[in-house]
């Protein structure tokens, strides 16, 4: 089974509308962490925003939200007033134990290709 | 913080000839991973260091792929008797501790490999 699962290939968004990208994960542990990256077309990963599997809140980091349904498996990216740079591929990761070594690594959604429309 | 930085951006190479690639992670992150991210595909984890240590290996990595970080500092990833398949982007990464689940990887912009 997929650990993170985003559903939507593609997205777009008018400039200046909000939008949502989806992301379910599948975990039986009970603490985790979930991480968005955007990729740009230069190939970077750019760290977005964090929320870990304890956390009350959503996590908000400027135009970014997460929208975090721990009941549903569900941490969905919210951009606001959405601005031409933000066309790019976007990734949902999870962290979670792990035995042996720890190495805390991520492991990666196949990613949403949103595209801003002027 | 000059970012992580990697080397070469591009590599073309004829299958069955060795390539490496190098990582700078960031100069105070003792841990660093890397990644191989296929077309449309998200990244998939390989290999993982603390410090010079390798401690971990996903089963992508077969035994033509081989990484060092030998003094803790800079990693390097080698590909020996490349196939079409290896084809991809790799993409390195570092981290620091403490704080596991909410340190964030530091990715660089990666090394796209083609093989012909």
């Amino acid at each position: 089974a997929q650990k993170i699962t985003q559903t939507q290939p593609g997205m777009f968004v008018q400039e200046k509308e909000a939008v949502t990208l989806d992301c379910t994960y599948d975990t039986s542990d009970q603490s985790y962490g979930l991480f968005w990256y955007k990729q740009p077309s230069s190939g970077e990963m750019i760290f977005l925003i964090y929320q870990g599997s304890y956390d009350e809140q959503n996590a908000t980091e400027g135009r970014y939200s997460l929208n975090f349904q721990k009941a549903r498996k569900s941490a969905n990216l919210v951009i606001s007033a959405s601005q031409l740079g933000d066309s790019a591929m976007y990734f949902c990761a999870m962290r979670e134990p792990t035995s042996g070594a720890g190495s805390y690594q991520l492991t990666f959604g196949k990613g949403t290709k949103l595209s801003v429309i002027p | 913080d000059t970012g992580v930085s990697q080397d070469p951006r591009h590599k073309i190479t004829k299958r069955g000839q060795n390539v490496t690639f190098r990582c700078d992670p960031i100069s105070e992150h003792n841990r660093l991973y890397w990644y191989r991210q296929t077309l449309g595909q998200g990244p998939e984890f390989l290999t993982y260091f603390q410090n010079e240590a390798q401690l971990e290996k996903s089963r992508l990595l077969s035994d033509r792929f081989s990484a060092e970080r030998p003094k803790g500092s800079f990693s390097t990833l080698e590909i020996q008797r490349t196939e079409q398949g290896d084809s991809a982007m790799y993409l390195c990464a570092s981290s620091s501790i403490p704080g596991p689940y909410n340190s964030p990887l530091h990715f660089g912009n990666g090394t796209r490999l083609t093989v012909t």
